[in-house]
């Protein structure tokens, strides 16, 4: 596609419920970050993908949260158990490669309840 | 809506010289901004960020920022650039409104000449 692509773009879901949040890089993009950023606080790194290997997971805040990536394609970013502290945006972002520039898409708002 | 500018794509400076990034934004409101620096391989990390309060922000890494409402700007500054400063550097925005919607800019590459 044109550029990375989130969805949902808002997702509200109730405090305890697992969801899922998906991101298609751009065609090519060997790298892959998850980002999230919680109300009033900078950009917390989570996770990074090179092809479907994640050989960086030390962002991941706990066991509830986990991410996969399919290729070089589409990662989804599982949060299971949700808690009202993981509301928050949460922003892909690919690039070329390690490294290269990255490009962000709009982000998934997430709001437990 | 809300859209953030970095009008420079590409800056090279000297070492030892100074520094200033660009960054303009659009929103309705006065918006929480935030600079990012991205080096090679790692993860975005937070320069600084402005909330309210002191238009000129100190950040880490001797940056600065001064947040100019009159011209939608929060530039980024430094006195003298080390060339451990190549980087990528991001501006950008969070909606202060419902939504909290994160915008980033398309970000500036520096290149630091020793």
């Amino acid at each position: 596609g044109a550029g990375v692509s989130q969805s949902p773009s808002n997702k509200v879901t109730e405090k305890g419920k697992d969801v899922e949040l998906r991101c298609d890089p751009i065609s090519g993009h060997t790298a892959l970050y998850w980002y999230r950023q919680r109300l009033g606080q900078g950009l917390e790194f989570l996770i990074y993908f090179q092809g479907n290997s994640a050989p960086d997971k030390s962002g991941l805040p706990s066991d509830r949260f986990s991410a996969e990536r399919t290729g070089e394609s589409v990662s989804t970013l599982t949060i299971q158990r949700t808690q009202q502290e993981d509301s928050a945006v949460y922003l892909c972002a690919s690039s070329l490669g390690p490294g290269e520039k990255l490009f962000f898409g709009s982000g998934t708002q997430l709001s437990v309840l | 809506a809300q859209s953030v500018t970095q009008p420079d794509i590409h800056i090279t400076v000297s070492e030892g010289a100074s520094l200033e990034l660009r960054c303009n934004y659009s929103y309705g409101a006065t918006p929480y901004l935030f600079w990012y620096v991205q080096s090679p391989g790692q993860g975005l990390q937070l320069l600084l960020k402005y909330f309210s309060g002191d238009t000129l922000v100190q950040g880490i890494k001797g940056f600065e920022a001064e947040f100019k409402r009159s011209q939608s700007s929060f530039n980024l500054r430094k006195p003298s650039v080390h060339w451990s400063d190549a980087a990528e550097y991001f501006c950008a925005l969070l909606g202060t409104g419902g939504g909290n919607k994160l915008t980033f800019g398309t970000g500036t590459q520096l290149k630091v000449e020793l």
